[in-house]
């Protein structure tokens, strides 16, 4: 069975950092494009970024209201995702969703985690 | 960035009845176009790829089409259970933008 778990999540302050974690089992996860995606207390999903396996170079790629201040990075010994985030801004509060891309070019995210929530307020 | 609009934004409907929400791109994505489902407090799950072609586990009265700027999600006969919002997603470019959402509520 596939799970994706997020840890991390909390209050922080304005300008603060913090960085969120996904657990991931039930596939090869080294193998894995992963991504992030927001969503914002009553709004939409917004797409964060995503990391490429390393096979296919490791590369990452983010939305433009977070490059330069997330970073993706991933420990495949562990299973493990990260979204390391600096720089926060009030408008980054949002439940995290860790989710893993299939389907090559076509790019779906076929499965999430459950969320974590990250509140950004003084 | 590929703009993807959604109508109608909500809509109310009975048990049996046909669903069908529409998803438009600001410019051509072929059929990299993906549908999801989220319930209240749950994260969302993956229901349509690359236009037309359901995910494993996913009943059969959902349905998508659609190429180029255009695509529809139907659902034939509603059930109790698909209550929910619906997000399309398009997969042409990055950043991989979403829809506004659609949410299906009961009449």
């Amino acid at each position: 069975e596939v799970q994706l778990v997020e840890s991390g999540g909390g209050l922080v302050k304005p300008g603060g950092s913090l960085r969120l974690s996904c657990a991931v089992s039930g596939f090869t996860f080294s193998n894995a494009w992963m991504s992030w995606v927001r969503q914002a207390p009553g709004k939409g999903l917004e797409w964060v970024g995503r990391i490429k396996s390393k096979t296919d170079g490791g590369t990452t790629d983010y939305a433009a209201p977070v490059k330069g201040r997330f970073t993706i990075s991933r420990d495949d010994s562990k299973n493990t995702l990260y979204l390391q985030m600096s720089s926060l801004k009030t408008e980054d509060t949002a439940v995290y969703y860790c989710t893993k891309v299939s389907g090559g070019y076509y790019h779906y995210f076929d499965y999430w985690g459950q969320g974590t929530l990250v509140t950004v307020s003084s | 960035d590929i703009q993807m609009t959604q109508s109608p934004s909500s809509l109310s409907a009975s048990v049996g009845d046909r669903v069908t929400i529409t998803c438009r791109a600001s410019q051509r994505i072929s059929n990299y176009l993906n549908w999801y489902q989220q319930k209240p407090e749950k994260a969302p799950k993956l229901l349509i790829y690359s236009a037309s072609s359901l995910q494993s586990g996913v009943p059969s009265r959902f349905s998508g089409s659609g190429s180029g700027t255009d695509f529809t999600l139907t659902i034939s006969s509603l059930q109790p259970e698909d209550f929910a919002t619906y997000y399309c997603q398009q997969s042409y470019s990055t950043p991989r933008t979403f829809g506004q959402g659609t949410k299906v509520e009961i009449k």
